[in-house]
This record gives C-alpha cells, structure tokens and sequence, in this order.
C-alpha cells in the first residue's frame, strides 16, 4: 500500500521569501501524485498533479512541483510567497488503479510574516 | 463545468441523533465519488468511495454508512451518532479512467455531537 510523508506540521514563511513544501511517498511502482490546498473551513483545491513524462510540474497560483524518483520525494515550491498563500498544503498519492483513491499526507500548515 | 455541492454546512447533533449528509456533482456523468472525515492534525481519512450507482466500498469500519441512489448523488448517513463522529465531512468527485484522476473536493460539512 502507498503511503505520504509531509515532515513539516508548520511552516513560517516571510511574505516575499520562496517556499518549498516536502512531500515523500511510498509506492512500489510509478506513482500518481498530487497537491492540494485547503484554507480554513474549505474544501480542498488541486494545484497540481503529476503523472508522468516531464518531472516539473507547474500549477495554479505561481506553484511548482518537483518529481524525483531516486528520494521518492514531489516537494512542492513557490518562489515568492503572498500572504494570501497561507492555508494547509496536501500532498497525496495514487497508485494508478482505476478505482483512483488517494492516500493523503496529514499537511503542512503555511503561516506567513509580513 | 463541473460543480460539486455539499449540504449543509455546519451541522450540531445530538448523541444519538440520525445523520444524513448530501453531495451532488453537477456537469460530469459516471464519476467517483468519495466521502472523506477529516481531523485537526490526521489529515484526511477516506471512508467510503463508489465508482457507480449503488456501489459503495467501506476503508474503515464505523458507525456511518452511505449511499448512492442516483448517479451524481452520494448520502452519508447514520442511525445513531457518536461524539467521536465529529469532525470535518468532505466530499469528492473524481472522473473514471483507466488511471487515477484528480479529485475534486466540495466545502465540507462541519458536524458537531454535543
């Protein structure tokens, strides 16, 4: 079975700085992998996917993502972060069966200092 | 385009009180569906998908069961509340395929057991 690591529970970033967001899975074959943001009280909105062919991503809102097979890693970055930025980052996983169920990392919640 | 609704909102019930939570998908026909329990800190849970009318998968065993009655409408529903049932219901879409697909989420229902 997959499985998501996000390592960071909280982020603080300066408004202005880039972002990077880390997200490691699990997956014994190719994986399908997504981000998602949820601001509070909402329901979650896709940034991005990954399914194959070119290794970085680009999204919605200025985000990227990158995938590395060899750290089993699709970190997700910004190079400059706007206030309106802050919210809960999901990373999620798909073993590519059509059933698509997902298995989701726990977030990364995303403050940001003026 | 596509459109997902979930009904109600917030929800505060009773220890013991039926549920019933609805979802609806407008502009796609055929899709997956997904009920999702999400808790401060464990990210989200899926607890049920159906990839057609009738057709529902249990991830976890619980007090909540859903349904499917029509093809773009998915019901999660439970005859006797727990206050451990409380917590942020999310609904999903996602299109059928072949391989994984994003999924799409609606605003979520805040339910509350006093």
């Amino acid at each position: 079975a997959q499985s998501v690591t996000q390592p960071d529970i909280h982020i603080t970033v300066s408004e202005g700085a880039s972002l990077e967001l880390r997200c490691n899975y699990s997956y014994g074959a190719t994986p399908y992998l997504f981000w998602y943001v949820q601001s509070p009280g909402q329901g979650l909105q896709l940034l991005l996917k990954y399914f194959s062919g070119d290794t970085l991503v680009q999204g919605i809102k200025g985000f990227e993502a990158e995938f590395k097979r060899s750290q089993s890693s699709f970190n997700l970055r910004k190079p400059s972060v706007h206030w309106s930025d802050a919210a809960e980052y999901f990373c999620a996983v798909g073993a590519g069966s059509g059933y698509s169920t997902l298995t989701f990392g726990k977030g990364t919640m995303l403050l940001v200092s003026p | 385009s596509q459109t997902i609704h979930q009904w109600p909102a917030t929800l505060v019930q009773p220890v013991g009180s039926p549920l019933s939570l609805e979802c609806t998908v407008e502009g796609t026909s055929n899709p997956n569906l997904y009920w999702y329990r999400q808790a401060a800190g464990r990210g989200l849970q899926l607890l049920f998908y159906s990839v057609g009318i009738g057709q529902i998968s249990s991830e976890v065993p619980q007090n909540l069961s859903a349904s499917r009655p029509q093809d773009r409408q998915f019901i999660l529903s439970s005859k006797k509340l727990l206050l451990s049932d409380s917590g942020f219901y999310l609904c999903a879409w996602s299109a059928t395929g072949p391989f994984n697909q994003p999924q799409h989420f609606g605003d979520g229902t805040r339910l509350s057991i006093l």
